[in-house]
């Protein structure tokens, strides 16, 4: 069975401007998280979603907003960035949404904002 | 939410068993104990996890005290493949969500 993937694996922006993440679930899987990883951070929760709904959502600011689609896959966007989004974004899938269910990890996004 | 504290860092030989540590005093009688791992330039890893009984799987075994307040995860044999920084995370039943509270983890290193 495949495993989670996200494109691009590397992404270069400058301030201001706004980017889209793409995330690939392993098949059926129907629920998506997203993280953000930073050195001073550490991994970081941003938000969940489950048939096609957000579920749960970290403390982010609303220039970071996502989405799922019918077939699972995620998007996320981050607009009006800033130098401190640069991190590595990693997306997991699971079965569902209970807390028992282990999580899938793709490789991340790493983005470098300039 | 409940919290975990591992130590920062561990070093094993190649080989041996390793035993990483893991506190959660706080613990909830719903808390499921997760630990993952995050190998360089990768995304974390499931390894195991366990509510009550110790665990075993292909990877690692999870041994957790009888007053569920601290839990190890053991690997039987270390290879170089298995360094990484290992996470304990606590995940309530009651609130089913995949939001996982990461901490700093332990980071282990392998030495040939």
């Amino acid at each position: 069975k495949a495993g989670v993937t996200q494109t691009p694996r590397y992404l270069i922006k400058t301030r201001g401007q706004q980017v889209t993440l793409s995330c690939s679930p392993i098949s059926g899987h129907r629920s998506v998280s997203w993280y953000q990883q930073t050195p001073g951070q550490g991994l970081q929760f941003l938000f969940e979603y489950f048939s096609e709904t957000q579920r749960n959502k970290g403390n982010f600011p609303g220039r970071f907003s996502g989405r799922q689609f019918s077939n699972s896959r995620s998007e996320m966007n981050v607009s009006t960035l800033e130098l401190g989004d640069s991190a590595l974004y990693l997306c997991a899938s699971s079965l569902g949404w209970a807390s028992s269910y282990e999580q899938y990890f793709g490789p991340g996004t790493r983005l470098t904002v300039t | 939410d409940a919290k975990t504290t591992q130590p920062n860092s561990m070093e094993s030989n190649e080989e041996e068993p390793v035993h990483l540590p893991c506190n959660h005093s706080t613990i909830s009688g719903t808390d499921y104990i997760h630990w993952y791992r995050q190998l360089p330039s990768q995304g974390p890893e499931y390894v195991i996890h366990g509510l009550t009984s110790n665990v075993n799987n292909r990877m690692a075994s999870l041994a957790i005290a009888e007053d569920r307040k601290s839990s190890t995860l053991i690997l039987h044999r270390a290879t170089l493949r298995d360094a990484a920084v290992y996470y304990c995370i606590l995940r309530d039943v009651l609130y089913n969500n995949n939001d996982m509270r990461f901490g700093a983890g332990t980071r282990l290193t392998v030495k040939p």
